[in-house]
């Protein structure tokens, strides 16, 4: 399968603890996307990627959640001190720089349950 | 970001055409009219996207009126296989755009047998 992939599908964890999330883009494809969707609601757009450099980050991207891209390859997405409003499902898309519009392929997500 | 408007939900008969349509009437002329839908317990997939002129591809069809203030998104027959959440999604082209989507709730369509 040369499709996106995360890692963990599922994790519980308790307040307060860090959580680390993985993703494996497409290869070759240089554009990384994080998005984050909460029970009922559309994906909310966290942060993005060209290459290894993290291009734009949104307001709902607190000092708790960091993001890497070393190498341009894999990605991870990190929560410090975890809280129950961090519960959700974590996204991760990558595309093609063709042009911006290049579709994008998502992972099947990482959903996190905050005790 | 431009915003688009589409019914919560709609429902459809198994093998009949179902037309999901999409309000963007603030859309600019550069933002190109993306679908993607999200089956149960999967991530977003990519359907079809469009600028100005109707679109096919093996999926479904994408029809916009000539203002581009609206599109319908067509699924020729429906299937069970189709029952998800629909999204319309506007994007800027640009490279210095990061191409990054703006989810609305989009529309529930449910497939009965």
């Amino acid at each position: 399968d040369t499709g996106v992939s995360q890692d963990p599908r599922h994790k519980i964890t308790k307040r307060g603890q860090n959580v680390t999330f993985r993703c494996d883009p497409i290869s070759e494809h240089n554009r990384l996307y994080w998005y984050r969707q909460t029970l009922g609601q559309g994906p909310e757009f966290l942060t993005y990627f060209q290459n290894e450099a993290q291009l734009e980050k949104s307001r709902l991207l607190s000092d708790r959640f960091s993001a890497e891209r070393p190498k341009g390859s894999f990605s991870t997405l990190e929560i410090q001190r975890t809280e129950q409003g961090d519960s959700a499902m974590y996204l991760c898309a990558s595309s093609a720089q063709v042009v911006s519009t290049s579709r994008q392929y998502f992972g099947p997500g990482t959903r996190l349950t905050v005790l | 970001d431009a915003k688009t408007t589409q019914p919560n939900s709609m429902e459809s008969n198994e093998e009949e055409p179902v037309h999901l349509p999409c309000n963007h009437s603030t859309i600019s002329g550069t933002d190109y009219i993306h679908w993607y839908r999200q089956l149960p317990s999967q991530g977003p997939e990519y359907v079809i996207h469009g600028l100005t002129s109707n679109v096919n591809n093996r999926m479904a069809s994408l029809a916009i009126a000539e203002d581009r203030k609206s599109s319908t998104l067509i699924l020729h027959r429906a299937t069970l296989r189709d029952a998800a959440v629909y999204y319309c999604i506007l994007s800027q082209d640009g490279s210095s755009n990061t191409g990054k989507l703006i989810f609305g709730q989009g529309t529930t369509l449910q497939v009965k047998p």
